[in-house]
Parts: structure tokens; C-alpha cells; sequence
């Protein structure tokens, strides 16, 4: 069964870089995921997508401090130098013909 | 400049029925699948139900199987989701969602609308 799972919260400091995770299911490392950013009281924001590969796609005006990778069935969001309008709930997100599904999503606080 | 506006939602008793609907612009409606999405107070991400360009193909999460669906007017560029026999757990904000064309991802969202199911 495919699951995404990221873990509930991570931090870091302003100005630092995190990594933030979502690991795909046994069997399903090779789906690509999409990456989503929900800042309090808002509607999400498409932020890129990740292929299997490490390659990634950004959507519009998704800033350079912004990047995915892969590894395995691990896809990563790795933002470097933090700003505080970062702090926000990141969730990923992959689909099949039929479906959508998201991970639980990961709360980052900028320290 | 992509907009998609929600509105309809609002307070439903129990068992009753409600019509979102979601307006569209800066963009060619037609060409591009769209979705719903939900979140339930406190919680995450929750896809709810996908319609093609077309709208001749729909599919649903299992969670409203039955009760809801999802249409579109693709001469008034908009999406509507009818919400029927509605429960406690549908209480969330929805989010009207664009698809990035040939792939299942969201990639332009509203700003939501709540729905209140209260007995």
C-alpha cells in the first residue's frame, strides 16, 4: 500500500539550511512527489516537484533557496538560508491514474 | 495570473447537502484537470476528488464515494463539488486545486471555504 510519511515537526535557525523528508512506501520508490508549503490561515503553495532521479521542476517564482533530491525512496526539501516567513507546514504529495494522496506534513519552525 | 475563488460553504445540519463551487481564471479552464482537497480542523492534507478537462472522467477518495460530486462548466470556467449526505468528519476547509497538465499534481490553490456539518 502506498504511504508517504514525513516526520511531524522539524526546526532551524534563521539564516541556517533543513532537510526536511518524505519517504515513500516499500515497493514505490519510484514515484515522483510534489512538494507544498502552507503558510498559518493560508491555501497551500505548489513549490516543486521531485523525480526519482533528483531532478526537480520549481513552480513559478519559488525562490533559489529552495531545492529537492532524492535518495532511494526518500525525496527531501531543503531550504538554505531560513527566513521567518518559511515557518509553515510542508507536505508532499504523489498520485496514479486514479488518485492523489498526501504525506501527513511537517511543521517547520524558524528559531 | 492564476485565480481560483471557492465559495458556497457555510454551516449544513447532519445528513444534509451543500454546493461548493470554484471560479477560475488566468488560465485555459478547459485544458486542465481540477481537483478538491480538504483539511479537517488541526489536521493535514486530504484529496477529495479529481474531474478531467472534460469533465467525462471523476474519480473520488473512498472517504465520499457516493456522496459527493464534482462537476464543471467549462463555458463559465468553473468547478463544483455537490456535497451530499454530509457527516461530522466532513467538517474541514476545501481547496479548489489546479492540476499541472499530464501530471497528478496540484499546482495552483484557492484560498478555501469552510464547511461546518453540526448536529
Amino acid at each position: 500500500q502506498l504511504v508517504l510519511t514525513q516526520s511531524p515537526s522539524a526546526s532551524a535557525s534563521l539564516g541556517a539550511s533543513v532537510k526536511l523528508t518524505c519517504t515513500l512506501s516499500s515497493g514505490h520508490s519510484s514515484y515522483p512527489i510534489a512538494w507544498h508549503q502552507q503558510q498559518p490561515e493560508k491555501g497551500p503553495r505548489y513549490l516543486m516537484k521531485v523525480n526519482s532521479d533528483g531532478s526537480h521542476i520549481k513552480g513559478d517564482g519559488i525562490p533559489d533557496r529552495f531545492s529537492g533530491s532524492s535518495s532511494g525512496a526518500e525525496r527531501y526539501l531543503t531550504i538554505s538560508s531560513l527566513q521567518s516567513e518559511d515557518e509553515a507546514d510542508y507536505y508532499c504529495q504523489t498520485w496514479g491514474t486514479d488518485f492523489r494522496m498526501f504525506g501527513g506534513g511537517t511543521k517547520l519552525t524558524v528559531l | 495570473e492564476v485565480q481560483l475563488v471557492e465559495s458556497g460553504g457555510g454551516l449544513v445540519q447532519l445528513g444534509g447537502s451543500l454546493r461548493l463551487s470554484c471560479a477560475a481564471s488566468g488560465f485555459t479552464f478547459s485544458t486542465y484537470d481540477m481537483s478538491w482537497v480538504r483539511q479537517a480542523p488541526g489536521k493535514g492534507l486530504e484529496w477529495v476528488s479529481v474531474i478531467s478537462g472534460s469533465g467525462g472522467i471523476t474519480y473520488y477518495a473512498d472517504s465520499v464515494k457516493g456522496r459527493f460530486t464534482i462537476s464543471r462548466d467549462n463555458s463559465k470556467n468553473t468547478l463544483d463539488l455537490q456535497m451530499n449526505s454530509l457527516r461530522a468528519e466532513d467538517t474541514a476547509v476545501y481547496f479548489c486545486a489546479k492540476s499541472l497538465r499530464g501530471m497528478g499534481l496540484e499546482d495552483y490553490w484557492g484560498q478555501g471555504i469552510q464547511v461546518t456539518v453540526s448536529s
